[in-house]
């Protein structure tokens, strides 16, 4: 069966560093992958889409990359700040427009 | 107009009640969503709505009951339930379903507790 897998459930850095998240699948061919912000009792917000066909992706300080042969995606947040603190979850969609979500990572960055 | 809204945000209700969660989007969104969420846990997806017809139920039972009045509203009746179904509801919509790529706008949520 289809599975997701977010490196961690939780995530610590400093303020200023670089935050790496990982989303790792099996059984599954996806379209594409997406990246989205969830904060405490809120849905989620979309950050980043990446195709199949594509290799990396940026929008201001984040950076998505993703290795249909490794079966994974990496998540970057470079000069981290306190208000980027909140779960990362990533989701996999195909030509259906359906979603499946990981188990999601929750990121704290401390001043 | 890029925000999708949720009524009511909390509701409680016991095992023998009826109620409906009720959602909106003026984005002109084709695509229209309901997902479960438990603490700590990903989104699952119960239905989508695909131009005011349902389009992917995920084997949800039928104490769940979607229905999709126009474009813009998406409605979730709810019968019978369980402690196990007090969850984070979430609606989201997409510009069409069937176009690849398009990203999911979801509402805060209706936070549902079963007594």
């Amino acid at each position: 069966s289809q599975k997701i897998e977010q490196n961690s459930e939780a995530l610590n850095i400093q303020e200023g560093k670089t935050a790496t998240l990982t989303c790792n699948y099996t059984n599954y061919s996806p379209a594409y992958l997406q990246w989205y912000r969830q904060d405490p009792g809120r849905g989620p917000v979309f950050l980043l889409l990446i195709r199949e066909n594509e290799k990396e992706k940026r929008k201001e300080r984040l950076k998505v990359t993703f290795d249909t042969t490794l079966k994974q995606s990496l998540f970057h947040i470079t000069a981290s700040q306190p208000a980027d603190s909140a779960t990362y979850l990533c989701a996999l969609g195909n030509q259906g427009g359906k979603l499946i979500f990981g188990q999601g990572t929750e990121l704290s960055v401390k001043p | 107009d890029t925000e999708v809204t949720q009524t009511p945000k909390h509701l409680v209700m016991g095992m023998t009640n009826k109620k409906s969660l009720k959602c909106e989007q003026h984005m002109g969104h084709r695509a229209m969503y309901w997902y479960k969420q438990k603490a700590k846990k990903p989104p699952e997806l119960m239905f989508v709505y695909s131009y005011e017809k349902l389009s992917i139920n995920e084997s949800v039972p039928s104490r769940f009951s979607p229905e999709c009045p126009n474009s813009s509203l998406l409605n979730l009746h709810l019968h019978a339930l369980q402690p196990e179904d007090s969850a984070l509801y979430l609606c989201a919509s997409s510009q069409d379903r069937l176009v690849p790529y398009n990203e999911q706008f979801f509402g805060p949520g209706t936070r549902l507790t079963v007594l």
